[in-house]
């Protein structure tokens, strides 16, 4: 069981718009913190996608956008391409457990 | 560019020890922050732990202390991560990251499996 919750799967067909959703608690979303978010290829390390809720690393395409709102995060994908499909995982800190902690991931399918 | 080069696959049996090494290279070692993360298919990471390449002090999280230990070596650049009393539930791909600001992880090694079978 992942502190943050993600939903297990979503889809959508090329050039579509998809989310992902993040939902924390009052111990690390709640609290302020900041959310991050990765994508891992298969049989690949997750790659930094998204830092401090909204900023792309140099390189990341700019259909990659976040957003943080309480207790919750999004991670969208406009224009979704076939090398999209990937797991996402997001990731923030958390005050109780005092440790970063993991959303359980998302596999995104290009229809 | 930053490159974080891990030692190779492991099978060790229940109660052994393992040892996984995570070359740094591309920056200045000391500057930053290092973690080591594991991955269980198909579930998210999970933290393990953080050591300052600098003093070498280390932090760990709660469900490894007292099995897991990291360590460095700023003569060659080299991180290590020793997990002891291996369980078959420890089969995992292991990963070191770099930290930027205690925050996120903004490189990560391409992950070492250690498998734990008998």
């Amino acid at each position: 069981q992942s502190v943050l919750t993600q939903p297990p799967s979503v889809s959508g067909a090329p050039g579509q718009r998809v989310t992902v959703s993040c939902t924390g608690g009052t111990s690390n979303l709640g609290a302020g913190y900041d959310v991050h978010w990765y994508q891992q290829l298969p049989g690949s390390a997750p790659k930094l996608l998204i830092f401090d809720n909204t900023n792309r690393p140099s390189g990341v395409p700019d259909r990659f956008s976040g957003s943080k709102s309480g207790t919750s995060a999004s991670l969208a994908i406009t224009g979704l391409q076939p090398e999209d499909e990937a797991d996402y995982y997001c990731q923030s800190h958390d005050r109780s457990l005092g440790a970063s902690v993991f959303g359980g991931g998302t596999k995104v399918t290009v229809l | 560019q930053v490159q974080l080069v891990q030692s190779g696959a492991e099978v060790k049996k229940p109660g052994a020890s393992v040892k996984v090494s995570c070359k740094a290279s591309g920056y200045m070692f000391k500057t930053y922050f290092m973690h080591w993360l594991r991955q269980v298919p198909g579930q998210g990471p999970v933290w393990m732990g953080i050591i300052n390449p600098s003093d070498g002090s280390t932090s760990y999280a709660q469900g490894f202390k007292g099995r897991v230990r990291m360590t460095r070596d700023t003569s060659t650049s080299t991180l290590y991560m020793e997990l002891s009393s291996l369980r078959f539930d420890d089969t995992a791909m292991y990963y070191c990251a770099r930290g930027i600001e205690n925050d996120y992880f903004d490189s990560w090694g391409q992950g070492t499996l250690v498998t734990v079978s008998s």
